[in-house]
């Protein structure tokens, strides 16, 4: 089955500080998108940012950047200058064969002050 | 209502009895989703419908069906509840309009405890 791996379990950071979060995938498609969720302590799905297979730069959106590299099927999510209330799990994911999604086991991560 | 919402928040069912979990959504999206999410396993999709009247298997649907008779709403039932199916459970929906981005809206989650 085509996966996704999020390698970290858990990570720590301090605030004000950059911390990238892994993530690699499989896939044998060509057109594809990369996606990036968070899930604080009340349980909500919260959409971070998307990176389709053929854009040619980096996504951003505010503090997060996602770190494409197509050739080695990763993308990791970089949180520049961490903040408290960035403390959660955060769920990579893939589009597959359509619409659906298929998530990453996820990566707590905890900012401490 | 604005965006999807789900029913019941949370629940505890006898093994054996039937559960229908209710979803929502008000967007007008073609795509619904059931996921499971399980400590250690992230989110596992259990059934999907790309538009209404069309359904189909996930990673994990045994236990559990779904029907869309209409854009809206996308009901999972479980027949017969085993212990295995506790677990929150999330609606998720996307407008499905082709190409590869599909940012999933999610609900806010039931969660389910069978005993």
């Amino acid at each position: 089955a085509q996966k996704i791996t999020q390698t970290q379990p858990g990570m720590f950071v301090q605030e004000k500080e950059a911390v990238t979060l892994d993530c690699t995938y499989d896939t044998s498609d060509q057109s594809y998108g990369l996606f990036w969720y968070k899930q604080p302590s009340s349980g909500e799905m919260i959409f971070l940012i998307y990176q389709g297979s053929y854009d040619e730069q980096n996504a951003t959106e505010g503090r997060y950047s996602l770190n494409f590299q197509k050739a080695r099927k990763s993308a990791n999510l970089v949180i520049s200058a961490s903040q408290l209330g960035d403390s959660a799990m955060y769920f990579c994911a893939r589009n597959q064969a359509g619409t659906a999604l298929i998530f990453g086991k996820g990566t707590t991560l905890s900012v401490s002050s | 209502i604005a965006g999807i919402t789900q029913a019941p928040t949370s629940q505890i069912l006898a093994a054996g009895r039937r559960m229908t979990l209710r979803c929502t959504q008000d967007m007008r999206h073609n795509a619904m989703y059931w996921y499971r999410q399980d400590l250690g396993l992230g989110l596992r999709l259990i059934h999907y419908s790309n538009t209404a009247g069309t359904t189909g298997k996930g990673e994990v649907p045994d236990g559990y069906s779904v029907s869309r008779a209409n854009t809206d709403d996308f009901p999972l039932t479980l027949a017969s509840a085993v212990p295995s199916q506790t677990s929150v459970y999330f609606c998720a929906s996307s407008d499905s309009g082709g190409g590869p981005y599909n940012e999933q809206f999610f609900g806010p989650g039931t969660r389910l405890t069978v005993l």
